[in-house]
């Protein structure tokens, strides 16, 4: 049975940094393209930014409204997926999911979610 | 970048009623398009890919389709069950949701 676990969330000040990880199980990870996606409260989601597998270059992307502020990474032997987060806003503030893409050849819907993790951005 | 834009954005309905929800893509996606069913405290559930296979969980009365900017999900017989938020995605460039349609009890 797939299992992605979100921790590190909490409270931060605006300016600051807080960096998630998401433990997985489950199916191997190392052959994963692994994505956060997050929601604000009484929002709709939004798509954060996704990394792929190493074994297709480990490159990540992201959204235009984290792109250079939030970094995604990952530890196969760990099998643990990150996000660092760096100059939060209080617009940060939502709940912040991992998932693991599905498709072949062509990836890209969301198969697996994990229960999500708060994080709050305000002084 | 892809703007997804889901209409409506509520939809008040009755346990039997037929369904549809449409999502329109800025550009071409062809079939790079996902729906999620998400209830109340809930994380988000994929419903359907490549805009019309059903997953395995997933009962016979919703259906997808569509290509290039403009998809549908119907539920054909609205259950008590499915009343939830739901949400398109496309991942033909990169990844984008829409904004999402809430089916509530009418």
């Amino acid at each position: 049975e797939v299992q992605l676990v979100e921790s590190g969330g909490g409270l931060v000040k605006p300016g600051g940094s807080l960096r998630l990880s998401c433990a997985a199980s489950g199916f191997t990870f190392t052959n994963a393209w692994m994505d956060w996606v997050r929601q604000a409260p009484g929002k709709g989601l939004e798509w954060v930014g996704r990394i792929k597998s190493n074994a297709d270059g480990g490159t990540a992307d992201y959204a235009a409204p984290v792109k250079g502020r939030f970094s995604i990474s990952r530890d196969d032997s760990k099998n643990t997926l990150y996000l660092q987060m760096n100059s939060l806003t209080t617009d940060d503030s939502a709940v912040y999911y991992c998932s693991t893409e599905g498709g072949d050849p062509w990836r890209g819907y969301l198969d697996h979610w994990g229960h999500g993790i708060l994080v709050t951005v305000s002084s | 970048d892809i703007q997804m834009t889901q209409s409506p954005s509520t939809l008040s309905a009755s346990v039997g009623d037929r369904v549809t929800i449409t999502c329109r893509a800025s550009q071409s996606i062809s079939s790079r398009l996902a729906w999620y069913q998400q209830k109340p405290g809930e994380g988000p559930k994929l419903l359907i890919y490549e805009t019309s296979t059903l997953e395995s969980w997933v009962p016979p009365r919703f259906s997808g389709s569509g290509s290039g900017t403009e998809f549908t999900l119907t539920i054909s017989s609205l259950q008590p069950g499915d009343f939830a938020t739901y949400y398109c995605q496309q991942y033909f460039y990169y990844r984008a949701f829409g904004q999402g349609t809430k089916v509530e009890i009418k």
